[in-house]
């Protein structure tokens, strides 16, 4: 079983509406969760972070994070189409500077 | 300042070729990280830095080889590479510690391997 599973999608809505991303893990020591994102031919840009269970919110997107289902998500209300990208979410393989071990990624598309 | 600078952006090189992927941060970071990504797939971590010093070689070829010159410079030096080396390769920083998950990536250089 992979670490972190997550839907490659593509996950296509129309333009205004509200996204809902999710990825599901394994490993219960992982403690901090990011979301990137992707533009085709870019590098990762991180989004948001969280740590431990509950909410953040950052303008028009929330990470939600449920331990006790090893399942997080991302919300993104009021949806544009510069939104269509590439979601990554992504956990720190160890302690210290370890690197990441990321999701798949979901290919989002908003239609105009 | 979140930004980390790659360079070249496009490289192709032959297989007996060698030539080197170049990154810089100057946002005081003392962790570096090479990634590989292939198209449509995630990121995978090749290499870590911490204070100057190789932390991690996830048991890559030895093709590819990591330098850290300065706390601010991250080298990779690539000789005699196959086609399927092709990918986008990723540098990424961040402080050490609790807060070394904050990764910040820079934008990529494409590598072709003819």
């Amino acid at each position: 079983q992979k670490e972190v599973e997550q839907d490659p999608g593509p996950l296509s809505v129309p333009e205004g509406a509200i996204v809902s991303l999710n990825c599901t893990y394994s490993n219960s020591a992982f403690q901090y969760f990011m979301w990137y994102r992707q533009y085709s031919r870019k590098g990762p840009e991180l989004l948001m972070y969280t740590y431990s269970s509950g909410n953040k919110e950052d303008g028009r997107f929330t990470a939600q994070v449920d331990k006790s289902s090893k399942y997080i998500s991302l919300f993104i209300r009021d949806s544009q189409p510069s939104d269509s990208a590439t979601y990554l979410c992504a956990m720190p393989s160890g302690g210290g500077a370890d690197g990441l071990t990321f999701g798949k990624g979901t290919h989002l598309i908003i239609q105009p | 300042d979140t930004e980390v600078t790659q360079t070249p952006k496009h490289l192709v090189m032959g297989m007996t070729n060698k030539k080197s992927l170049k990154c810089e941060q100057h946002m005081g970071h003392r962790a570096m990280y090479w990634y590989k990504q292939k198209a449509k797939k995630p990121p995978e971590l090749m290499f870590v830095y911490s204070y100057e010093k190789l932390s991690i070689n996830e048991s890559v070829p030895s093709r590819f080889s990591p330098e850290c010159p300065n706390s601010s410079l991250l080298n990779l030096h690539l000789h005699a590479l196959q086609p399927e080396d092709s990918a986008l390769y990723l540098c990424a920083s961040s402080q050490e510690g609790l807060n070394s998950y904050e990764q910040y990536f820079g934008p990529g250089t494409r590598l072709t391997v003819t």
